[in-house]
């Protein structure tokens, strides 16, 4: 089944303990972007990648990091956590190698907690 | 404002009813998507919509775009309380690598 894959679903974690959010698509895509839901402010894009070793920052890059070592793995890293970063994440992939336009498919979410 | 604003933010009907979303832009685009987000779960792509297109069907899905007012719509027709959920535009702008999406409109049919 084509898909993409968040892990963990839940976190509940303290200020300042360095935590990694993995997704994982099984779909060949070059496309892979990191989102941030919060009520009232839609989706928010942290980071984005065209392809392997090739990534960019989106409109919320500041306290994130990203890997992009292979081409199904793009794990979103949060060196020092703080509690403004408590969020819903998504991770979304593309086929479209340039731009991202065709239509993105999306993780079921992870629901992190920063206290 | 955000790019991909939409309107009105909720939205209550009757199962049966048509419902009608509108979404607001700003500046040039490449194309406009529609997604649909289910309480706390991922959002799922419903249509898209390029700017050289002015409508587009897909089941009880009517997309509408009108670049000269920046302005997109989708109606559901003859919902069912399965369309419960939350409604968001995401639109591509031109120069740009990645969609920007709106605040979205929530949804609500009642059986």
């Amino acid at each position: 089944e084509a898909q993409v894959t968040q892990n963990p679903r839940y976190l509940i974690t303290v200020t300042g303990k360095k935590l990694t959010v993995t997704c994982s698509q099984n779909m060949n895509h070059e496309y892979m972007s990191w989102y941030r839901q919060d009520p009232g402010l839609g989706l928010r894009q942290i980071y984005y990648s065209m392809n392997v070793e090739v990534t960019d920052k989106g409109d919320v890059p500041e306290g994130y990091k990203v890997s992009r070592k292979e081409k199904r793995n793009f794990p979103l890293i949060l060196e020092s956590p703080s509690p403004n970063q408590t969020s819903l994440y998504f991770c979304a992939s593309s086929r479209d190698p340039g731009t991202g336009s065709n239509e993105q498919f999306f993780g079921p979410g992870t629901r992190l907690t920063v206290l | 404002s955000q790019q991909g604003e939409e309107d009105p933010q909720a939205l209550s009907i009757q199962e049966g009813e048509n419902a009608t979303m509108n979404c607001s832009y700003k500046t040039s685009i490449n194309n406009l998507q529609w997604y649909r987000q289910n309480s706390g779960r991922g959002l799922v792509h419903l249509i898209l919509i390029r700017s050289n297109e002015r409508e587009k069907h897909s089941g009880r899905l009517r997309v509408t775009l009108d670049t000269s007012k920046k302005s997109s719509s989708l109606l559901i027709t003859a919902s069912r309380a399965a369309d419960t959920a939350s409604y968001f535009c995401a639109t591509l702008l031109r120069g740009r690598r990645a969609l920007t999406f709106g605040s979205g409109t929530r949804l609500q049919v009642q059986p």
